[in-house]
Protein backbone atom coordinates (compact mmCIF):
# COMPACT_ATOMS: atom_id res chain seq x y z
CA UNK A 1 0.00 0.00 0.00
CA UNK A 2 2.02 2.68 -1.04
CA UNK A 3 0.71 6.60 -1.12
CA UNK A 4 -0.15 8.09 -4.53
CA UNK A 5 2.49 10.40 -5.72
CA UNK A 6 1.89 14.26 -5.65
CA UNK A 7 4.27 17.07 -6.11
CA UNK A 8 4.58 18.91 -2.65
CA UNK A 9 3.88 22.56 -3.68
CA UNK A 10 2.22 24.46 -6.58
CA UNK A 11 1.70 27.52 -7.19
CA UNK A 12 -0.16 30.44 -9.03
CA UNK A 13 -1.13 34.16 -9.24
CA UNK A 14 -5.12 35.26 -9.13
CA UNK A 15 -7.11 34.48 -12.09
CA UNK A 16 -4.19 31.91 -13.32
CA UNK A 17 -5.24 28.10 -13.89
CA UNK A 18 -2.91 25.43 -11.79
CA UNK A 19 -2.80 21.95 -12.41
CA UNK A 20 -2.10 18.90 -9.74
CA UNK A 21 -1.06 16.04 -10.46
CA UNK A 22 -1.78 12.07 -8.91
CA UNK A 23 0.20 9.44 -9.58
CA UNK A 24 -0.57 5.92 -8.96
CA UNK A 25 -0.66 2.45 -10.47
CA UNK A 26 -2.58 0.00 -12.49
CA UNK A 27 -3.86 -1.39 -9.06
CA UNK A 28 -5.43 2.20 -7.77
CA UNK A 29 -6.06 5.19 -9.60
CA UNK A 30 -5.16 3.29 -13.38
CA UNK A 31 -7.43 0.60 -12.60
CA UNK A 32 -10.55 2.57 -11.16
CA UNK A 33 -12.76 5.45 -11.19
CA UNK A 34 -12.97 6.00 -7.77
CA UNK A 35 -10.56 8.56 -7.76
CA UNK A 36 -11.24 11.95 -5.24
CA UNK A 37 -9.99 15.13 -4.65
CA UNK A 38 -9.88 16.70 -0.97
CA UNK A 39 -9.05 20.51 -0.21
CA UNK A 40 -7.46 21.22 3.75
CA UNK A 41 -6.76 24.77 5.11
CA UNK A 42 -5.08 24.52 8.34
CA UNK A 43 -6.65 23.20 11.27
CA UNK A 44 -9.70 22.31 9.52
CA UNK A 45 -11.25 18.92 8.25
CA UNK A 46 -10.92 18.20 4.86
CA UNK A 47 -13.80 19.17 2.24
CA UNK A 48 -14.42 16.86 -0.89
CA UNK A 49 -13.82 18.93 -3.75
CA UNK A 50 -13.79 15.88 -6.83
CA UNK A 51 -15.48 12.77 -6.71
CA UNK A 52 -15.36 9.80 -8.91
CA UNK A 53 -12.86 11.52 -11.10
CA UNK A 54 -14.62 14.67 -12.46
CA UNK A 55 -17.91 14.75 -10.61
CA UNK A 56 -18.00 17.82 -8.45
CA UNK A 57 -20.52 17.86 -5.32
CA UNK A 58 -23.23 20.24 -4.70
CA UNK A 59 -21.36 23.52 -3.73
CA UNK A 60 -17.89 23.56 -4.85
CA UNK A 61 -17.42 26.13 -7.77
CA UNK A 62 -17.03 25.06 -11.19
CA UNK A 63 -13.36 26.29 -11.34
CA UNK A 64 -12.57 23.13 -9.86
CA UNK A 65 -12.41 20.05 -12.51
CA UNK A 66 -10.97 16.52 -12.44
CA UNK A 67 -9.59 14.44 -15.26
CA UNK A 68 -7.49 11.17 -15.20
CA UNK A 69 -5.08 9.31 -17.85
CA UNK A 70 -3.64 6.17 -18.03
CA UNK A 71 -2.03 5.89 -13.65
CA UNK A 72 -2.10 9.76 -13.26
CA UNK A 73 -5.38 12.10 -11.80
CA UNK A 74 -5.37 15.61 -11.92
CA UNK A 75 -7.00 18.73 -10.94
CA UNK A 76 -7.07 21.62 -12.21
CA UNK A 77 -8.10 24.99 -10.26
CA UNK A 78 -9.14 27.39 -12.88
CA UNK A 79 -9.35 31.24 -11.90
CA UNK A 80 -7.11 31.24 -8.96
CA UNK A 81 -8.77 32.27 -6.20
CA UNK A 82 -6.81 33.75 -3.02
CA UNK A 83 -9.44 31.84 -0.76
CA UNK A 84 -8.08 28.58 -3.04
CA UNK A 85 -4.76 28.61 -1.07
CA UNK A 86 -4.68 25.04 0.76
CA UNK A 87 -3.50 21.35 0.45
CA UNK A 88 -4.85 19.21 -1.77
CA UNK A 89 -4.79 15.61 -1.38
CA UNK A 90 -5.83 12.84 -3.76
CA UNK A 91 -7.34 9.50 -3.00
CA UNK A 92 -7.54 6.11 -5.17
CA UNK A 93 -9.56 3.31 -4.43
CA UNK A 94 -6.99 0.41 -4.56
CA UNK A 95 -8.72 -2.79 -3.87
CA UNK A 96 -9.19 -3.52 -0.11
CA UNK A 97 -7.94 -0.58 0.68
CA UNK A 98 -8.11 3.55 -0.10
CA UNK A 99 -4.78 5.65 -0.82
CA UNK A 100 -3.97 8.79 -0.23
CA UNK A 101 -1.26 11.19 -1.90
CA UNK A 102 1.64 13.16 -0.32
CA UNK A 103 -0.79 16.38 -0.30
CA UNK A 104 0.13 19.46 -2.32
CA UNK A 105 0.53 22.57 -1.28
CA UNK A 106 -1.31 24.98 -3.36
CA UNK A 107 0.34 28.94 -3.24
CA UNK A 108 -1.67 31.74 -4.44
CA UNK A 109 1.14 34.17 -5.18
CA UNK B 1 -27.22 19.67 10.61
CA UNK B 2 -25.09 16.58 9.15
CA UNK B 3 -22.69 15.73 11.55
CA UNK B 4 -20.14 13.41 12.59
CA UNK B 5 -18.47 13.85 16.03
CA UNK B 6 -15.56 11.70 17.60
CA UNK B 7 -14.14 11.19 20.79
CA UNK B 8 -12.25 8.75 23.30
CA UNK B 9 -8.61 10.37 22.31
CA UNK B 10 -6.05 10.56 24.21
CA UNK B 11 -2.03 10.59 25.43
CA UNK B 12 -1.44 6.59 26.36
CA UNK B 13 1.74 4.53 26.19
CA UNK B 14 3.21 2.31 23.93
CA UNK B 15 1.78 -1.26 24.26
CA UNK B 16 -1.71 0.01 25.67
CA UNK B 17 -5.06 0.35 24.28
CA UNK B 18 -7.57 2.84 23.22
CA UNK B 19 -10.99 3.05 22.05
CA UNK B 20 -12.66 6.02 19.56
CA UNK B 21 -16.29 6.45 18.99
CA UNK B 22 -17.61 8.51 16.19
CA UNK B 23 -21.44 10.01 17.07
CA UNK B 24 -23.66 10.39 13.11
CA UNK B 25 -26.65 12.91 13.47
CA UNK B 26 -28.59 14.34 10.83
CA UNK B 27 -28.49 11.69 8.07
CA UNK B 28 -29.26 8.22 8.35
CA UNK B 29 -26.12 6.39 9.57
CA UNK B 30 -27.45 2.97 8.17
CA UNK B 31 -27.29 4.05 4.34
CA UNK B 32 -23.47 4.61 4.60
CA UNK B 33 -20.32 3.24 4.82
CA UNK B 34 -17.79 5.15 7.30
CA UNK B 35 -14.03 5.07 7.71
CA UNK B 36 -11.17 6.45 9.83
CA UNK B 37 -8.94 8.28 8.46
CA UNK B 38 -5.97 10.09 10.28
CA UNK B 39 -3.46 12.57 9.79
CA UNK B 40 -0.02 13.08 11.51
CA UNK B 41 0.88 16.46 12.97
CA UNK B 42 1.82 18.44 10.03
CA UNK B 43 1.72 15.80 7.96
CA UNK B 44 -0.87 14.06 5.18
CA UNK B 45 -3.53 12.22 5.44
CA UNK B 46 -3.67 8.74 5.56
CA UNK B 47 -6.90 5.72 5.16
CA UNK B 48 -6.76 3.50 8.26
CA UNK B 49 -10.00 1.98 8.31
CA UNK B 50 -13.32 1.24 6.94
CA UNK B 51 -17.08 -0.44 6.89
CA UNK B 52 -19.81 -0.94 4.84
CA UNK B 53 -23.53 -0.37 5.93
CA UNK B 54 -24.14 -3.65 7.28
CA UNK B 55 -20.28 -4.40 8.57
CA UNK B 56 -20.29 -7.46 6.29
CA UNK B 57 -17.57 -5.24 4.31
CA UNK B 58 -14.20 -4.27 6.07
CA UNK B 59 -10.87 -3.19 5.25
CA UNK B 60 -7.86 -2.21 7.20
CA UNK B 61 -4.58 -0.87 6.05
CA UNK B 62 -1.50 -2.34 6.21
CA UNK B 63 0.08 -0.54 9.08
CA UNK B 64 -3.02 -1.38 11.46
CA UNK B 65 -4.27 -4.24 10.32
CA UNK B 66 -4.10 -6.95 13.53
CA UNK B 67 -3.92 -4.55 15.79
CA UNK B 68 -7.06 -2.34 15.37
CA UNK B 69 -10.62 -3.09 14.85
CA UNK B 70 -13.38 -0.97 13.69
CA UNK B 71 -17.19 -1.64 14.29
CA UNK B 72 -20.24 -0.03 14.31
CA UNK B 73 -23.76 0.41 15.75
CA UNK B 74 -26.45 1.37 13.99
CA UNK B 75 -29.26 1.60 16.39
CA UNK B 76 -27.15 4.25 18.09
CA UNK B 77 -25.73 5.93 15.54
CA UNK B 78 -22.17 5.13 16.31
CA UNK B 79 -18.78 4.19 15.19
CA UNK B 80 -15.98 2.50 16.46
CA UNK B 81 -12.32 1.82 16.47
CA UNK B 82 -10.77 -0.17 19.03
CA UNK B 83 -6.96 0.46 18.94
CA UNK B 84 -4.64 -1.92 20.59
CA UNK B 85 -0.56 -2.50 20.53
CA UNK B 86 -0.62 1.01 20.11
CA UNK B 87 2.76 2.49 18.96
CA UNK B 88 4.28 6.00 18.70
CA UNK B 89 3.80 5.71 15.15
CA UNK B 90 0.25 5.81 15.25
CA UNK B 91 0.24 9.42 16.91
CA UNK B 92 -2.09 11.49 14.69
CA UNK B 93 -5.49 13.30 14.82
CA UNK B 94 -8.01 10.29 13.74
CA UNK B 95 -10.61 11.82 11.96
CA UNK B 96 -14.20 9.70 11.39
CA UNK B 97 -15.76 10.24 7.70
CA UNK B 98 -18.81 9.21 5.41
CA UNK B 99 -18.68 7.99 1.84
CA UNK B 100 -21.64 9.87 0.74
CA UNK B 101 -21.76 7.59 -2.22
CA UNK B 102 -21.43 4.03 -1.48
CA UNK B 103 -23.00 1.97 1.26
CA UNK B 104 -20.31 -0.65 0.66
CA UNK B 105 -17.09 -1.24 -1.67
CA UNK B 106 -15.53 0.02 -3.04
CA UNK B 107 -15.00 3.22 -1.29
CA UNK B 108 -16.07 6.43 -3.51
CA UNK B 109 -15.48 9.51 -1.66
CA UNK B 110 -15.80 10.83 1.75
CA UNK B 111 -18.32 13.97 1.76
CA UNK B 112 -18.90 14.43 5.71
CA UNK B 113 -15.65 14.52 7.84
CA UNK B 114 -15.61 14.91 12.02
CA UNK B 115 -13.41 17.50 13.50
CA UNK B 116 -11.39 14.47 14.57
CA UNK B 117 -10.01 13.36 18.15
CA UNK B 118 -6.24 13.76 18.66
CA UNK B 119 -4.40 10.37 19.95
CA UNK B 120 -0.88 10.71 21.30
CA UNK B 121 1.07 7.55 21.99
CA UNK B 122 4.29 8.37 24.16
CA UNK B 123 6.23 7.09 27.09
Amino acid sequence: QSALTQPPSASGSPGQSVTISCTGTSSDVGGYNYVSWYQQHPGKAPKLMIYEVSKRPSGVPDRFSGSKSDNTASLTVSGLQAEDEADYYCTSYAGSSTLFGGGTKLTVL
Amino acid sequence: EVQLVESGGGLVQPGTSLRLSCAASGFTFEDYAIHWVRQTPGKGLEWVSGISWNSKNIGYADSVRGRFTISRDNAKNSLFLQMNSLRPEDTALYYCARDGFNSGWPTDAFDIWGQGTMVTVSS
